[in-house]
């Protein structure tokens, strides 16, 4: 089964309006990260949290994390078109060294 | 130029054909890895390679072989290809497990 768990799955807003997705995971992390996917093409890495912050900010993104609930959100504020994309969580499982992507938010900003 | 480059972009073809999918890339990263994603199932991890002479399993290698012939190529083979192997397949690379990952753009498989 997946480590991370992305939701809600599909997510449909007005441009302007903030997006908010969450992630949960299982097990213990080192730390959690946000990739974007364009339809189709490769991801990019938008933020990391370790497992040691609680909050992080990039420019209209913000990450929580709250590990005794296993679980992160992604708040992306003031939405605009160009967001219109799908949004991953990913995990480290702790010392294995590898990352566990969840299934994805797909996110659509209608202007 | 893209630093995470995959050839090729698109491929079609046959079952029970051996097929090779390539990944180099620039950044001087020692680890490498490839996914395959399929509609509603994210990212699934099918081989990685920590260094040169370091590969390992994924959840899902059962199928699949993988060569790393340097620190900056990674290829994958479909020994003999199947249908459902029909799928996106991504290379990514790392400096550290632990840290983020660059992905190329992908490779579009189709097997009929």
């Amino acid at each position: 089964s997946q480590q991370g768990e992305e939701d809600p799955q599909a997510l449909s807003i007005q441009e302007g309006e903030n997006a908010t997705m969450n992630c949960s995971y299982k097990t213990s992390i080192n730390n959690l990260q946000w990739y974007r996917q364009n339809s189709g093409r490769g991801l990019v890495h938008l933020i990391l949290i370790r497992s040691n912050e609680r909050e992080k900010h990039s420019g209209r993104l913000r990450v929580t994390l709250d590990t005794s609930k296993k679980s992160s959100s992604l708040l992306i504020t003031a939405s605009r078109a160009a967001d219109t994309a799908s949004y991953f969580c990913a995990t480290d499982l702790y010392l294995r060294g590898k990352l566990i992507f969840g299934q994805g938010t797909e996110l659509s900003v209608k202007p | 130029d893209a630093d995470v480059t995959q050839t090729p972009r698109n491929r079609i073809t046959k079952t029970g054909k051996r097929i090779m999918l390539e990944c180099s890339q620039t950044k001087g990263h020692d680890r490498m890895y490839w996914y395959r994603q399929d509609p509603g199932l994210g990212l699934r991890l099918i081989y990685y390679s920590f260094d040169v002479k370091d590969i390992n399993k994924g959840e899902i290698s059962d199928g699949y072989s993988v060569s790393r012939q340097a620190q900056a190529k990674f290829s994958l083979s479909l020994e003999s290809a199947i249908p459902n192997q029909t799928a996106l397949y991504f290379c990514a690379t790392s400096e550290d497990s632990q840290e983020t990952q660059y992905f190329g753009p992908g490779t579009r498989l189709l097997v009929l």
